[in-house]
């Protein structure tokens, strides 16, 4: 069975740091293109960020460019999440999401896939 | 920056059709996927590539594409299917980038 754990979440202020993890098991991690998408209270789903299978290829939304850093460590079945300079609007359920069926488009572009499985998300809280 | 537009919320009686839209200008050139998403819960996929139905997921959802438009249907709506629902594709710049519609509140009355 496919299992996504996520963790780290908490209450943090302004400016601050967090790190959230991911712990990936039932499946073949390595195999897998992985992503953070997060969801503030009452809100919608938004996409965070992106990571190839080996970590060489990485994306982030523009929201969280500069601040936020995917990684992940294969060894360990693990997805991780720096986040830093945090600002209140990044207060949201944060979801990792396992990457499925990616494709080039009509111009050579490479596109994402869809989101198969998903974890039950950890709340992370910037507050004064 | 790209984005993908759905209606707010629509309402459907049991037993009737729901159709839940989502408008984007790259939809014709890129595919769409459709997320239900009950609360407290985390999203689930119901459509990818725009038609097709992923295992698990009953027949009565049904995805279709017509120009800038992609269509979530559910024929025979039960009381289980309300739900938030959510679409997601690409834009067609050379950035990677993933959208999300902002999504759709169906009730079932």
């Amino acid at each position: 069975e496919v299992q996504l754990v996520e963790s780290g979440g908490g209450l943090v202020q302004p400016g601050g740091s967090l790190r959230l993890s991911c712990a990936a098991s039932g499946f073949t991690f390595n195999n897998y293109e992985m992503n953070w998408v997060r969801q503030a209270p009452g809100k919608g789903l938004e996409w965070v960020s992106y990571i190839s299978t080996s970590g060489s290829t990485i994306y982030y939304a523009d929201s969280v460019k500069g601040r936020f850093t995917i990684s992940r460590d294969n060894a360990k079945n693990s997805l991780y999440l720096q986040m830093n300079s945090l600002r209140a609007e990044d207060t949201a359920v944060y979801y990792c999401a396992r990457d499925q069926s990616h494709y080039y488009d009509s111009s050579a572009y490479y596109r994402p896939g869809y989101f198969d499985y998903w974890g039950q998300g950890t709340l992370v809280t910037v507050s004064s | 920056s790209y984005e993908l537009t759905q209606p707010p919320s629509v309402s459907v009686s049991p037993g009737q059709t729901a159709r839940i839209t989502c408008s984007g200008d790259a939809l014709p050139k890129q595919y769409a996927y459709w997320y239900q998403q009950k609360p407290g819960q985390a999203p689930v996929v119901v459509i990818y590539k725009d038609s097709e139905r992923p295992s698990g997921i009953p027949e009565r959802f049904s995805g279709s594409t017509s120009g800038t438009t992609v269509t979530l249907t559910i024929s025979g709506v039960q009381a289980e299917d309300e739900a938030d629902y959510y679409c997601q594709s690409s834009d067609s710049s050379g950035t990677y980038r993933v959208v999300f519609g902002g999504g759709t509140k169906m009730t079932v009355l």
